[in-house]
């Protein structure tokens, strides 16, 4: 079975720092693995996605990263700010279109 | 595009009752996704479905049931309701491999 693995659980960095989170899975066969922001009480929203085939996808301050092979991905925050703070949860997509998900890392970005 | 809506957004029940809530996908989607997810922890995949058939299911019991209409919107049921159903459900839909939208979310209390 799939597990999915988070850490840290949380962080706490001062605004404009750089961090990195990290996503770890015991199964390499996965179709994609996806991140995900949630705020407080709330659903969630996507941040990157990236195919088995791929090794990084950027969005804006987000860069995320996949190696299969070793069963990890990261999540790459430049310059944060309060606003990024939320627990981020990254996705795996496996066999049968089954997902799995990690219990998430806390950000908070102080001011 | 209103995006992937979900009703109820709150619900309070009593154990051993029964409970719908409903789903309606992202325009153009086609296959719906539900999770459970407990306080403090990632979601948990409980099925999905897609040409109005049950595809895929994870490790939940038979107390979890649902539908896909027609329309691609959904349902999930469940019955005989327990404390430890409490938790957020989420929707999610997507077109083929592509990436998953979340609902906002049903947040169930069952007392």
């Amino acid at each position: 079975k799939q597990e999915v693995t988070q850490i840290p659980a949380a962080l706490s960095v001062p605004e404009g720092e750089n961090l990195v989170l990290n996503c770890s899975f015991t199964d390499s066969a996965i179709y994609n693995l996806q991140w995900f922001r949630q705020d407080p009480g709330k659903g969630l929203t996507s941040l990157l996605l990236i195919q088995s085939s791929q090794r990084e996808q950027t969005s804006g301050r987000l860069n995320a990263s996949l190696d299969k092979s070793s069963g990890r991905s990261t999540l790459y925050i430049a310059a944060s700010q309060p606003g990024d703070s939320a627990t981020y949860l990254c996705a795996v997509r496996g066999n049968f279109n089954k997902f799995y998900f990690g219990s998430g890392t806390k950000l908070n970005v102080k001011p | 595009d209103a995006g992937v809506t979900q009703s109820p957004t709150h619900l309070i029940k009593t154990r051993g009752q029964q409970v719908t809530l409903r789903c309606s996908p992202k325009s153009g989607h086609d296959t719906v996704s539900w999770y459970q997810q407990a306080l403090g922890q990632g979601p948990q995949f409980i099925f999905q479905y897609y040409e109005e058939e049950e595809r895929q299911r994870g490790n939940f019991p038979d107390r979890f049931s649902g539908h896909q209409f027609p329309n691609y919107s959904s349902e999930l049921n469940v019955n005989a309701l327990l404390l430890g159903d409490s938790a957020l459900y989420l929707c999610a839909s997507r077109q083929g491999a592509r990436e998953q939208y979340f609902g906002p979310g049903t947040r169930l209390t069952v007392t």
